[in-house]
């Protein structure tokens, strides 16, 4: 067990849902990596928050946001969700902005 | 952003056996990091090297950053270490944490 928790586990979905994926880090750990696996994708980085604040991004869609909260957790808002979001969305957690990253169980989305 | 290549991209071996997974990168990096994916999908933290060298029982990893790769070695794998193995890191100028491809490992009985 890494420490980072996410919720739900698995989630179902419509095409053009909207959908929030939750993530609270290792206790202490102040920086909030999300990331996608897919199947033709691989594994990729989405975006970075440090302290409630953005610090990096990467293929992240427009359709998609997230925001880390005073308490440190972290949401990412996937809407009008599309076949090709069906993936494992990853949320990973770090002391500082540059550091060893641990990973939570992972949240599987199906869009129907 | 860097570019992260591993290989082999798939590797089997008879348990018992050694292995060694390579990663190189396209551009300097630090946090370099291995992963091990089960079979269940977890992504397990195996070494954070940035250089040098590290042993955690049967597995060890060896990252030269002025050459810009990494090795994984897993001795006398046990059909537990199957799954797939990734490397990743940032580049020194951003955060943009890369991902490789993979190596899937499968070991037999």
């Amino acid at each position: 067990d890494s420490g980072v928790t996410q919720t739900p586990k698995h989630l179902i979905t419509a095409t053009g849902q909207r959908v929030t994926l939750r993530c609270s880090p290792r206790s202490g750990d102040l920086s909030v990596y999300w990331y996608q696996q897919s199947l033709d994708q691989g594994l990729q980085f989405l975006i970075q928050y440090y302290n409630g604040e953005e610090r990096a991004k990467g293929n992240i869609l427009e359709r998609f946001s997230a925001q880390q909260f005073p308490d440190l957790h972290s949401e990412l808002n996937l809407s009008s969700l599309e076949l090709g979001d069906s993936a494992l969305y990853f949320c990973a957690s770090s002391v500082r902005v540059k550091g060893e990253q641990f990973f939570g169980p992972g949240t599987r989305l199906t869009v129907l | 952003g860097i570019q992260v290549e591993q290989s082999p991209p798939d590797l089997i071996l008879q348990e018992g056996a050694n292995s060694t997974l390579r990663c190189n990168f396209s551009d300097s990096v630090n946090n370099l990091q291995w992963f091990h994916q089960n079979p269940w999908g977890q992504l397990i933290n195996l070494f954070y090297i940035p250089s040098g060298t590290k042993q955690n029982g049967r597995l060890s990893a060896t990252t030269v950053a002025t050459e810009r790769y990494s090795l994984l070695y897993i001795s006398s794998s046990q059909t537990t270490d199957s799954g797939v193995y990734f490397c990743a890191g940032p580049s020194y100028n951003n955060n943009d944490m890369r991902f490789g491809a993979g190596t899937r490992l499968t070991v037999k009985p």
